[in-house]
């Protein structure tokens, strides 16, 4: 499975949009990126994934660029409950979910 | 989305003890789970794959004897932590997936090992 790049830490304003981006250079043509959060305590819970077109669902839009080797996730409006360690990885359709370090996103009032 | 529930929610054990750790797919048929460590301040290291009747597979390092995997069916797979230790505390998360659909979470279970 391709590794992913994340930043370690963003913040982002109550109610402003929060852009989370990762880098997956090595993407291979039938890899998919999946967004996963955790927040403190508690087991990962699926955001949306993707394979070449944007997404959108009642949670979030997934942004991935023409060549696939980054994407973006959009928390439209963001609230504090928004706060959570954010994952985005990379796995074949018949893959093991592995994860990296993810981004911290603390959303402050 | 499809639920996954962990039982218990938290155990304290003596050392030498064995746990179980039941996962259960709720509102779907599981044919693989995954059973995932978490220790304080780190991401979800995953410990083994398992699919229904088969035997699991386990990750690089992860002890086959110590921390035995059960999928007997397609909504229940178990993990037993063997003479459990206290280098064994940690947060336990299990997980579902129907065939090459999307992994669903379960709540996790806290093991602390005294």
């Amino acid at each position: 499975d391709a590794k992913t790049t994340q930043p370690t830490s963003m913040d982002c304003a109550e109610g402003r949009a929060a852009n989370l981006p990762c880098n997956h250079s090595t993407i291979s043509g039938n890899e998919y990126v999946y967004w996963y959060r955790q927040i403190h305590s508690q087991g990962p819970q699926y955001i949306i994934h993707g394979l070449k077109n944007n997404e959108t669902n009642e949670m979030a839009s997934l942004i991935i660029t023409e060549d696939r080797k980054s994407s973006t996730l959009i928390l439209p409006h963001a609230t504090l409950r928004d706060t959570a360690v954010y994952y985005c990885i990379v796995r074949l359709r018949v893959g093991d979910m592995r994860f990296g370090a993810g981004t911290r996103l603390t959303v402050k009032p | 989305g499809a639920v996954v529930s962990q039982h218990p929610s938290w155990v304290i054990c003596k050392s030498g003890t064995s746990v179980k750790i039941e996962c259960r797919s709720l509102d779907f048929q599981a044919t693989t789970m995954f059973w995932y460590r978490q220790f304080p301040k780190q991401s979800l290291m995953l410990m083994a794959t398992s699919n229904e009747g088969s035997k699991a597979t386990y990750e690089q390092g992860v002890e086959k004897d110590k921390f035995l995997i059960n999928h007997a069916s397609l909504t229940l797979s178990t993990l037993t932590v063997t003479s459990a230790h206290p280098e064994d505390s940690s947060f336990y998360i299990c997980s579902a997936r129907i065939f090459q659909e999307t992994q669903y979470f379960g709540p996790g279970t806290r093991l602390l090992v005294l």
